[in-house]
């Protein structure tokens, strides 16, 4: 089974501090996101990444940065934590390749990690 | 840009009954692929169903189908003979065909709370 890990459940920092949130992945994945998740707005996307160091902004990438220097983890980071970070943030990976293959059109989630900003 | 909207925030079901949750999108293009994604408690989210948009056949899952219905642009859950375990908050998921340039990137709905009483 594919795994995605997010090295914490519940996350709590203070206003202006440094984040890092990290994801392991361990099928080989080429593709990995970062989502956020707030009541009544679904998950949105942050960035993804198709390939070690390349990145491309998503739908809310402001306030935050990636990183992928190995092909299995995928790092979101906060340069500077508000309180409008506070969410859950998930991240996913997928195959990368031709879509007619159904199967390279799933992306697998990890549990999610809780961010309170204070 | 696409946009998926889920119009039930919150729904409930008697343990052995059927419910439908609904999901519209908004899109320009032919060819796409919709999926159903549940997130338990564990907030572990998991695949439930996906669908090819150039299939007329409406995808099953055990207890899990849905009802395509591409001219009207919805894409609705029907969850037969419930059961406790099925609660969780479920999203609809958009994914455009354009695999090359799309990196496989997911767009959500909101969400629908599904609860299950015994």
């Amino acid at each position: 089974d594919v795994k995605v890990t997010q090295s914490s459940r519940y996350l709590v920092k203070r206003t202006g501090e440094k984040v890092f949130l990290e994801c392991v992945q361990d099928m080989d994945h080429e593709n990995m996101f970062w989502y956020r998740q707030d009541p009544g707005l679904g998950l949105r996307l942050i960035y993804f990444s198709y390939d070690v160091k390349m990145k491309e902004k998503g739908d809310i990438p402001e306030g935050y940065s990636v990183s992928r220097e190995k092909k299995e983890r995928f790092s979101l980071i906060l340069e500077s934590a508000s309180t409008n970070q506070t969410s859950m943030y998930l991240c996913a990976s997928s195959l990368s390749g031709t879509v007619l293959s159904l199967a390279k059109n799933i992306q697998y989630f990890g549990a999610g990690t809780r961010l309170s900003v204070l | 840009a696409q946009t998926v909207t889920q119009s039930q925030p919150e729904m409930s079901v008697q343990e052995a009954e059927t419910v439908t949750l609904s999901c519209t999108y908004d899109t320009s293009e032919s060819d796409y692929y919709l999926f159903w994604y549940k997130q338990p408690p564990s907030r572990q989210m998991i695949l439930v169903i996906r669908q090819e948009a150039y299939k007329q056949q409406n995808a099953t899952e055990n207890r899990f189908s849905v009802n395509f219905q591409k001219a009207a642009k919805s894409f609705s859950l029907k969850i037969s003979d419930s059961q406790l375990g099925d609660a969780a908050m479920y999203f609809c998921a958009y994914r455009t065909y354009a695999g090359g340039t799309s990196y496989g990137k997911l767009t959500f709905g909101q969400g629908t709370i599904l609860t299950v009483h015994p």
